[in-house]
């Protein structure tokens, strides 16, 4: 059974602190992506990474996928209340496969 | 406006009652998807479909149903609802091309509690 874990499950810091949150498998993804889901929404897509120690950056956010395409870590720069909400990490074997979510990482950012 | 649509957003409803939450996607998906979330456990893949008669389980099956009649369709059914199933549920739509895994587009969520 393939499996995702997250780490860390809730995070509570202080707006313009930087956070890393971290998403792992025993199993190798081809494609690994992260979701943000906000209170009384459905996850939206932050990014896709498909290529081992692929990393990319959205604005304040760098997501980095692992050599080995077992994990995957989202980093925070400068977090601001807005960023608050849960973080979602999934993987897929093939565009066909069955899509495995993590447990998620509940993020609180203080102003 | 590309969405998906659930309805209704709340239910709250009695053991052994049948229900349907629709599930509704406009951008001609052929990939379509139901999830339960619950604390902890983070999003469960209830069923999911290719295309149009063609539906597969997920990883928690047990106690619904669902049908895929129409490409932009893809209602679930709860024979006999079981408080175990009060849950927060999602449908997603998604292309399927290539081998990498594209974007899902989830729907607004549906929050039942079975009493």
């Amino acid at each position: 059974t393939q499996l995702l874990e997250q780490s860390p499950q809730f995070l509570s810091i202080q707006e313009g602190e930087n956070l890393t949150v971290y998403c792992n498998s025993s199993s190798v993804f081809s494609s690994l992506q992260w979701y943000r889901q906000e209170p009384g929404e459905g996850p939206v897509l932050l990014v896709t990474v498909v290529t081992g120690g692929e990393v990319k950056k959205l604005k304040r956010l760098t997501f980095q996928f692992g050599d080995a395409r077992k994990d995957s870590s989202l980093h925070i720069t400068a977090a601001q209340p807005g960023d608050t909400g849960l973080y979602l990490c999934a993987g897929a074997q093939t565009s066909y496969d069955k899509v495995i979510f993590g447990p998620g990482t509940s993020l609180s950012v203080i102003p | 406006e590309a969405q998906v649509t659930q309805n209704p957003r709340y239910l709250i409803t009695v053991t052994g009652k049948k229900l349907t939450v629709t599930c509704s996607q406009n951008m001609n998906h052929e990939y379509m998807s139901w999830y339960r979330q619950d604390p902890g456990l983070g999003l469960r893949q209830i069923y999911y479909s290719m295309n149009v008669e063609v539906t597969d389980k997920g990883d928690v099956p047990e106690g619904y149903k669902v049908s895929r009649k129409e490409k932009r369709n893809f209602p679930l059914i709860l024979e006999s609802p079981s408080p175990n199933q009060t849950s927060l549920y999602f449908c997603a739509s998604r292309l399927v091309r290539g081998t990498y895994y594209n974007e899902q587009f989830f729907g607004p969520g549906t929050r039942l509690t079975v009493l």
